[in-house]
């Protein structure tokens, strides 16, 4: 059974540093991985898809890494904000004809000002 | 607008009391997913449909069904409600087509549940 594992479970940083999330799984055949965030109350919103072919994505100033042959990925958030605050959670989708998904645990991210 | 919506948003039962929470997405995906978070839990899947008259079960399908017999409608159904399903649900749909969005999954806005 795949398990996927987000560490630090809490992350607390001042405004304007950089930081990396990271998210663990412990089967590599997979289809893709997603990053996503999550606000208190609400439902979540994509931030980057990697394909199990690609190695990493961008999108303003996030970085996410993919290393499918060690379990691993990163995401890097460039001069963080207040308004990144959130939870951020990653999910992994079996490759095969499956195709579950499985969540990790969840980074909680507090930027102050 | 793409999106996945979810009815109701709130819902409060009794103990074995059917009910259904729909789910509709409007981008034409054929896979599509119900989730349920708890907290210590996560994001725990429920069922996944990889189209029309295919569904499979996740994680933790005990105490629900689905059924899939449109592409944009996915409707979660808990025959016999109990309390340990007080939950958040989640529902999710992810093309398979090619572009820039392959493989993203869409989430709905959730459905909070409380089973008394």
């Amino acid at each position: 059974k795949q398990e996927v594992t987000q560490i630090p479970a809490a992350l607390s940083v001042p405004e304007g540093e950089n930081l990396v999330l990271n998210c663990s799984f412990t089967d590599s055949a997979i289809y893709n991985l997603q990053w996503f965030r999550q606000d208190p109350g609400k439902g979540l919103t994509s931030l980057l898809l990697i394909q199990s072919s690609q190695r990493e994505q961008t999108s303003g100033r996030l970085n996410a890494s993919l290393d499918k042959s060690s379990g691993r990925s990163t995401l890097y958030i460039a001069a963080s904000q207040p308004g990144d605050s959130a939870t951020y959670l990653c999910a992994v989708v079996y490759s095969g004809g499956y195709q579950k998904v499985t969540f990790g645990t969840g980074t909680k991210l507090q930027v102050i000002p | 607008e793409a999106q996945v919506t979810q009815n109701p948003r709130y819902l409060i039962t009794v103990t074995g009391k059917k009910l259904t929470v729909t789910c509709s997405q409007n981008m034409n995906h054929e896979y599509m997913s119900w989730y349920r978070q708890d907290p210590g839990l996560g994001l725990r899947q429920i069922y996944y449909s990889m189209n029309v008259e295919v569904t499979d079960k996740g994680d933790v399908p005990e105490g629900y069904k689905v059924s899939r017999k449109e592409k944009r409608n996915f409707p979660l159904i808990l025959e016999s409600p109990s309390p340990n399903q007080t939950s958040l649900y989640f529902c999710a749909s992810r093309g398979s087509n090619s572009g820039l969005t392959f493989g993203t999954q869409y989430f709905g806005p959730g459905t909070r549940l409380l089973v008394l």
